[in-house]
């Protein structure tokens, strides 16, 4: 299975941009990736996923490398809320096709006021 | 909808005990998957299915069984339970490429 590696833990100021990084070096070409994030005592909500290319939404912005190896969540402009463990995953097919989704250890998000 | 909606929200159970931990969902998906997180710990994936009479394995297996007979409900078997199963467990279902997670189901063995 494709593994993802991230940073154990970030910081980052209230109301400024914040740049999650994720490498995957070992990505398949069918794979895609995902962003989740897990605010305290909560189960994980969807943030964004992508392809190929660059996507956008309400929540942040993805930017994935030419040659997919790696990709960087964005979120413009953090807010208090915005503190969680951020998990990026491949959505990965197995040998029979089926969708076998697996977390990492996750970034945990500081926001300083 | 209600989405995801697991059930019990707590539960004590003692050593050597049976238990099952119910999930269902009403968004018609076909894929559902139930994980584990240990205090501090990130997910792990335990079974997963990809429809009504098909599941698979996850990461970690071992001390639980599933079934799965309808699209709506993927409940997680926990034969014989040991200390080692404390955790919190959640279910999710997936559609459009998107994990929807319940509210989790906390478990102490003792």
């Amino acid at each position: 299975d494709a593994k993802t590696t991230q940073p154990n833990s970030m910081e980052s100021n209230e109301e400024e941009p914040v740049h999650l990084p994720c490498n995957h070096s070992t990505i398949s070409g069918t794979d895609y990736i995902h962003w989740y994030r897990q605010l305290p005592s909560q189960g994980p909500e969807y943030v964004i996923h992508g392809l190929t290319s660059n996507v956008n939404n309400r929540m942040a912005s993805l930017a994935i490398a030419e040659d997919r190896k790696s990709s960087t969540l964005i979120l413009h402009r953090a807010t208090l809320r915005d503190a969680a463990v951020y998990y990026c995953i491949l959505r990965a097919l197995s040998n029979f096709g089926n969708e076998k989704l697996t977390f990492g250890t996750g970034t945990r998000l500081t926001i300083i006021p | 909808n209600a989405g995801v909606t697991q059930t019990p929200k707590f539960r004590i159970l003692k050593i050597g005990q049976s238990m099952t931990l119910q999930c269902a969902q009403d968004m018609n998906h076909n894929y559902m998957y139930w994980y584990r997180q240990d205090p501090g710990m990130g997910l792990k994936l335990i079974y997963y299915s990809v429809g009504a009479g098909i599941t698979d394995k996850g990461e970690v297996p071992n001390g639980y069984n599933v079934s799965r007979s309808t699209t709506e409900d993927f409940p997680l078997r926990l034969e014989l339970a040991a200390p080692s199963q404390t955790s919190v467990y959640f279910c999710a279902s997936m559609g459009s490429g998107e994990l929807f997670f319940g509210e989790g189901s906390r478990l102490t063995v003792l």
